[in-house]
């Protein structure tokens, strides 16, 4: 299993981008990167997937280099309601998949 | 479309009392899961199926058993509950592999309390 290492926690002010990035240096080949945001009493949620170069949807964008042994999730002018907390995670989808501690996210007025 | 389904929201339970978290969902996925988060900390995985009559387990199975005689259906129960079982229980479930299809959909969460 791919293990990912992150930043324990991000502060940032609104409007301002906001970039996290992940280290995954034993990514396998079938393995996906994929970020989620939980908020406090709640279920993680999906924001984004990739496999190589960037994606990019309504929520994020997600940089991922050719060497894919990091990613980067990138929330442009990000507001209070994105505090939260952003985990990466690496695999397939076959197998289990472990959270890291994640991303503690605190957006500042 | 209703997702992910667990109940109860909130339980306490007694030293050394069972219960079971019940766990439904209504997408057709064939992977379900098991985390648990306790304060402040990440999620840690518990048990997990691929499929209906197949269970594994996760990084923290000890204390707990789950079954999986459905397709939509993932009860998690907990025999001699222990204070160290107060955390938050949530279930999730993924179309299974490759790219785009396992995206997890977790449920709202079990708030559990041990006293």
């Amino acid at each position: 299993l791919a293990k990912t290492t992150q930043p324990i926690s991000m502060d940032s002010y609104e409007g301002q981008e906001v970039n996290i990035t992940c280290s995954h240096n034993n990514i396998a080949t079938n393995d996906y990167i994929t970020w989620y945001q939980q908020f406090p009493s709640q279920g993680p949620r999906f924001i984004i997937q990739g496999y190589k170069t960037k994606v990019t949807n309504e929520v994020a964008s997600l940089f991922i280099p050719a060497d894919r042994k990091s990613s980067t999730l990138s929330l442009p002018r990000v507001s209070l309601s994105d505090t939260a907390v952003y985990y990466c995670l690496v695999g397939d989808g076959g197998d289990k998949i472990i959270f890291g501690k994640g991303t503690r996210l605190h957006i500042l007025p | 479309n209703a997702g992910v389904t667990q109940t109860p929201k909130f339980r306490i339970l007694k030293i050394g009392q069972s219960m079971t978290l019940q766990c439904t969902q209504d997408m057709n996925h064939n992977y379900m899961y098991w985390y648990r988060q306790d304060p402040g900390m990440g999620l840690k995985l518990i048990y997990y199926s691929v499929g209906a009559g197949i269970t594994d387990k996760g990084e923290v199975p000890n204390g707990y058993n789950v079954s999986r005689s459905t397709t939509e259906d993932f009860p998690l129960r907990l025999e001699l509950a222990a204070p160290s079982q107060t955390s938050v229980y949530f279930c999730a479930s993924s179309q299974g592999t490759g790219f785009s299809s396992y995206g997890y959909t977790f449920g709202s969460g079990t708030r559990l309390t041990v006293v």
